[in-house]
């Protein structure tokens, strides 16, 4: 199965603009991969941030946006808050055979 | 309120099985794709599989292929995993999830 993979860790001073990406083994990430973003914090269940590439939900904060970035997926965070520290995974579906998440990215408010 | 709930895991020894159950609620749940995901301790998450609206179409991560079995009952909202041959590699906190709705987990721990 395909090997999805994200930075390991980023730092952003609050306020600041951090883009995550997530890219696939088997070549380019596109919108047909449904790419999700989800966010998760020590001891708590995954709560999921994006859909669909730039979907939110009403949950939602307005300070992060989705977008397909050189062939990857990317979750962009403008205007850091310190409860914005957590561990981010993406999640991709692969038509016919199912859906991979990505290694997580722990990003950093400081 | 659209909810999840998790409940069957414990510890088991290698070569066991266990079933775990998710109680959905606050929505038509016979309208939703539905997931089972996994977190081992201190590690990323997992995709495990999911099953389609009627419980036809199923797919797995090829670690459990063979060894989980993913099912669902729409009259009674509640969806199943079915695990035989448990390994200690199986240990983790599995999660019952929509996609945007997730569970709170149940932990599961493989060990003699």
């Amino acid at each position: 199965q395909a090997v999805v993979t994200q930075e390991p860790s980023l730092t952003v001073s609050p306020g600041g603009t951090v883009t995550l990406t997530c890219g696939s083994s088997t070549g380019a990430v596109t919108s047909g991969h449904y790419p999700y973003w989800l966010q998760q914090k020590p001891g708590q269940a995954p709560r999921t941030l994006i859909y669909d590439t730039s979907n939110k939900y009403s949950w939602t904060p307005a300070r992060f946006s989705g977008s397909l970035l050189g062939g990857k997926a990317a979750l962009t965070l403008s205007g850091a808050q310190p409860e914005d520290e957590a561990e981010y995974y993406c999640l991709l579906t692969y038509s016919g055979v199912g859906e991979v998440f990505g290694t997580g990215t722990k990003v950093t408010v400081l | 309120e659209v909810q999840l709930v998790e409940s069957g895991g414990g510890l088991v020894q290698p070569g066991g099985s266990l079933r775990l159950s998710c109680a959905a609620s606050g929505f038509t749940f016979s309208n939703h794709l539905m997931h089972w995901v996994r977190q081992a301790p201190g590690k990323g998450l997992e995709w495990v599989g999911n099953i389609g609206e009627d419980g036809s179409a199923k797919n797995y991560v090829d670690s459990v292929k063979g060894r989980f079995t993913i099912s669902r009952d729409n009259s009674k909202n509640s969806l199943f995993l079915h695990m035989n041959s448990l390994r200690a590699e199986d240990s983790a906190v599995y999660y019952c999830s929509r996609k945007d709705v997730w569970g709170q987990g149940t932990t599961v721990t493989v060990s003699s």
